[in-house]
């Protein structure tokens, strides 16, 4: 089976920097997603990690450690805009399907 | 490109009646997907399709079908709707298994 864990909520200031962390128990591991989602509208895809290590990608990161199950989402400089859910979903030994976390509401607050 | 559209936008069931989701890309994407999203839950995935004539279900298939008689539409159908069935429904498509994928507005759709 498959077993997504990230906090339920975050809060921060305007320009601050939030980590939003990720545990995952799967059956196999063939990559991880990061996904934003405003509320009311569909996810949109930020990144994707399948080595160990850091992802960089303007403002937005993102890590992860196989050997621990554990990926983060790191957001810099925010911005009121960047309020929304964060989605982590790991590609298991079945290549085809996504397991996704439940999401974590991220508001930033001026 | 339109990408990934979905129709409708929203609908009102009664209890028992049927209706069929409808999702179309122009990416010319072999893979698409059917998921259902509930308040404080993930994206769970109900059926998924590697290409025309191919479908396969995912973790919550009951209470649903699908069918994927071309590359570009991929439509849900849901026979007998449940309050159960209360949910946003997105469908999402990709080149293949190993890129990100593109995902429609969502249908919400209400059961009563």
């Amino acid at each position: 089976g498959q077993n997504i864990d990230q906090p339920t909520e975050m809060t921060a200031t305007e320009g601050a920097i939030v980590q939003i962390n990720c545990t995952y128990q799967t059956s196999g591991f063939n990559g991880l997603f990061w996904y934003q989602q405003h509320a009311g509208e569909a996810p949109t895809f930020l990144s994707y990690n399948v080595l160990d290590g850091l992802e960089e990608k303007g403002r937005f990161s993102s890590f992860l450690s196989r050997s621990k199950g554990y990926s983060y989402l790191l957001l810099k400089e925010l911005q009121m805009k960047d309020s929304a859910s964060y989605l982590c979903a790991v590609r298991g030994s079945n290549d085809y399907k996504l397991s996704f976390g439940a999401g974590t509401t991220v508001t930033v607050r001026a | 490109n339109a990408g990934v559209t979905q129709t409708p936008k929203f609908r009102i069931l009664k209890i028992g009646q049927s209706m069929t989701l409808q999702c179309a890309q122009d990416m010319n994407h072999n893979y698409m997907y059917w998921y259902r999203q509930d308040p404080g839950m993930g994206l769970k995935l109900i059926y998924y399709s590697v290409g025309a004539g191919i479908t396969d279900k995912g973790e919550v298939p009951n209470g649903y079908n699908v069918s994927r008689s071309t590359t570009e539409d991929f439509p849900l159908r849901l026979e007998l709707a449940a309050p159960s069935q209360t949910s946003v429904y997105f469908c999402a498509s990709s080149y293949d298994s190993k890129v990100p994928q593109f995902f429609g507005p969502g249908t919400r759709l209400t059961v009563l």
